[in-house]
């Protein structure tokens, strides 16, 4: 079953401008994750938070997350056309093979 | 360049008929690596988890004799579609985790059309 639930499901938003996108969980985590797709490809991961951190940064992208909310944000600043993609949220819990869990995903569209 | 190649990225076939996905490991052996299903404009399922050298572990509602998985190596999974059917038709994804750290690699998918 799906445990990541993004909102909202498709943003669209002028090149330059900030995109927030947020995802909500339901059961405990050892780590959340962010993941790129590119319309009819494959997942590119873009970043890991653990469930002991509360912010991350990396280039453009900062992830929050909040354990007692269960839910996570990812920030893409000064967006490009290039950052148009489907952008889903996935859920580890313990053990280092565990399975991920994806959310539904969100459709992001960045106007030149 | 990829380090998860997933081949074919395409392929169409005849209802009835079999059809065999390869995902290779290029720069580590991986043990366990994943298979994924994603219809149009949805979210990834896991399908299975393919362990090598053992039977594959399947999710709850897909069915192992449908869905075959092989992992006779640390660097080859195979996920056969057996008797297609159009119902069958969507995007398969393979995965692995990333060597030395939290996350996983994903291959570039593979869309199976099923006339």
């Amino acid at each position: 079953s799906q445990q990541g639930e993004e909102d909202p499901q498709a943003l669209s938003i002028q090149e330059g401008e900030n995109a927030t996108m947020n995802c909500s969980y339901k059961t405990s985590i050892n780590n959340l994750q962010w993941y790129r797709q590119n319309s009819g490809r494959g997942l590119v991961h873009l970043i890991l938070i653990r469930s002991n951190e509360r912010e991350k940064h990396s280039g453009r992208l900062r992830v929050t997350l909040d354990t007692s909310k269960k839910s996570s944000s990812l920030l893409i600043t000064a967006s490009r056309a290039a950052d148009t993609a489907s952008y889903f949220c996935a859920t580890a819990q313990t053990g280092a093979n565990s399975k991920l869990t994806f959310g539904k995903g969100i459709t992001l569209s960045v106007r030149p | 360049g990829a380090v998860v190649s997933q081949h074919p990225s395409w392929v169409i076939c005849k209802s009835g008929t079999s059809v065999k996905i390869e995902c290779r490991s290029l720069d580590f052996q991986a043990t366990t690596m994943f298979w994924y299903r994603q219809f149009p404009k949805q979210s990834l399922m896991l399908m299975a988890t393919s362990n090598e050298g053992s039977k594959a572990t399947y999710e709850q509602g897909v069915e192992k004799d449908k869905f075959l998985i092989n992992h006779a190596s640390l660097t080859l999974s195979t996920l056969t579609v057996t008797s297609a059917h159009p119902e069958d038709s969507s995007f398969y994804i393979c995965s692995r985790k990333r060597q030395g750290v939290w996350g996983y690699t994903f291959g570039s998918g593979t869309r199976l059309t099923v006339v």
